[in-house]
């Protein structure tokens, strides 16, 4: 299969701690992107980080991409009860098309 | 809100019958992609149509098809279903080949 890794697949923090998931993947990316998914419903993008950038930040997001060990992690500083959801790390080549990791489910207790 | 709309949200049907999925992508967005999510396969990539011609192929079995019309919506049509063709059905539009916007999907029950 060509899907990729994530790890752990289920984390449970306090609110206020920090949650970082980590991923996987097994071909060469365009791009390496981060997706929240609330309890069986839509997709929502969070994060893109190119294959050409080691780092990036969006608010309380970190992303990081190693691509020489074709790995991902994702960084939620000072987590809320609304962080709790799961996230998937996707990645991206030349069509576009997404190949998803297995998703670390999140649990931030208030 | 996403932008995509997919109809029907909830289908419930029997074994051997088929069905069309419909997607309307976010206003501009000339690619559309198909998902399914299963609890035991995760999340596989389907199929993609970029301004109605197929552009990239996944893990789609033949008895499914797509197709993307002229107004940029798009059908999938799963014939001949299995129990394990339960799911549930996600389609994405993108400007270009980076963030993917995603519908509230479509929840498939094959009895």
């Amino acid at each position: 299969s060509q899907q990729g890794e994530e790890d752990p697949q289920a984390l449970s923090i306090q609110e206020g701690e920090n949650a970082t998931m980590n991923c996987s993947y097994k071909t060469s990316i365009n791009n390496l992107q981060w997706y929240r998914q609330n309890s069986g419903r839509g997709l929502v993008h969070l994060i893109l980080i190119r294959s050409n950038e080691r780092e990036k930040h969006s608010g309380r997001l970190r992303v990081t991409l190693d691509t020489s060990k074709k790995s991902s992690s994702l960084l939620i500083t000072a987590s809320r009860a609304a962080d709790t959801a799961s996230y998937f790390c996707a990645s991206s080549g030349n069509t576009g098309k997404l190949i998803f990791g297995q998703g670390t489910t999140l649990q931030v207790k208030p | 809100d996403s932008g995509v709309t997919q109809t029907p949200k909830h289908l419930i049907t029997a074994t051997g019958q088929r069905v069309t999925l419909r997607c309307s992508p976010r206003s501009g967005d000339l690619s559309v992609y198909w998902y399914q999510q299963s609890l035991d396969q995760g999340l596989q990539f389907l199929i993609q149509y970029y301004n109605g011609e197929e552009r990239a192929k996944g893990n789609i079995l033949e008895r499914f098809s797509a197709q993307q019309f002229p107004d940029l919506h798009s059908e999938l049509n799963l014939s001949s279903l299995e129990l394990g063709d339960s799911a549930l059905y996600f389609c994405a539009s993108s400007v270009s080949n980076y963030e993917q916007y995603f519908g509230p999907g479509t929840r498939l029950t094959v009895t």
